[in-house]
């Protein structure tokens, strides 16, 4: 099956700096790759996506690149800000079968003011 | 437009007793995952629901749990017999039926088990 590992696993930044968070997978099949947010005590939001006819998509301060020859994809964020804190987790999962995501095991990202 | 809901959001349960967690999707959601996520670790899918049909259940283990998405009401994930183990967050999400690949995320029942 699909294995997706994220790094790092903690991030410190200083407000203003822009923060970065890698995560490769195995299954070459894979083309819908989302990121989502989660805040303490609170589930996940879908924060960007993007699928494999893409190389890069961004939204904002926000952007996820892609490399389907490395099997990597990465989240972008510029111009960090304190609400940016919060734990986040890539995602991986194939067309013929949607239903069944794959996560990272999480970025805990520290936005210092 | 609401959006995932799910109930309750804290549950704490004794060794050996049943817990029953709920789900309600957001309007106009046909599809239903629940997912398990353990302190400091990912989410790991357990099982994908649409109304009336479990679709893929390869996730959840396959002794104590069960899962339902009846015509009318929410979903239920059933945990009969509780261990320690369970201990977990358990997170619903839900899809359109348009776009299955997009899953929005309620706010999960954390369960513990004494």
């Amino acid at each position: 099956g699909e294995n997706v590992e994220q790094h790092p696993s903690t991030l410190s930044v200083q407000e203003g700096d822009s923060a970065v968070i890698k995560c490769t997978y195995s299954d070459s099949a894979s083309n819908y790759f989302p990121w989502y947010k989660q805040e303490l005590g609170k589930g996940p939001q879908l924060i960007i996506d993007i699928r494999s006819n893409v190389g890069e998509k961004k939204d904002q301060r926000i952007a996820v690149t892609l490399n389907k020859t490395a099997k990597h994809f990465s989240l972008h964020i510029t111009e960090t800000q304190p609400e940016d804190s919060a734990v986040y987790f890539c995602a991986a999962s194939r067309a013929d079968n949607f239903n069944k995501f794959y996560f990272g095991s999480g970025t805990k990202l520290n936005v210092k003011p | 437009n609401a959006g995932v809901m799910q109930n309750p959001r804290h549950l704490v349960r004794r060794r050996g007793q049943e817990a029953r967690l709920r789900c309600s999707p957001m309007k106009g959601h046909s599809h239903v995952y629940w997912y398990r996520q353990l302190p400091e670790e990912g989410l790991k899918f357990m099982v994908y629901l649409q109304k009336e049909n479990i679709i893929d259940e390869s996730g959840m283990p396959k002794e104590r749990f069960s899962a339902e998405f009846p015509k009318e009401g929410p979903s239920i994930l059933r945990i009969q017999q509780v261990v320690r183990g369970d201990s977990a967050a358990y997170f619903c999400a839900s899809s359109p039926r348009d776009r299955i690949y997009e899953q929005y995320f309620g706010p999960g029942t954390r369960l513990t088990v004494t």
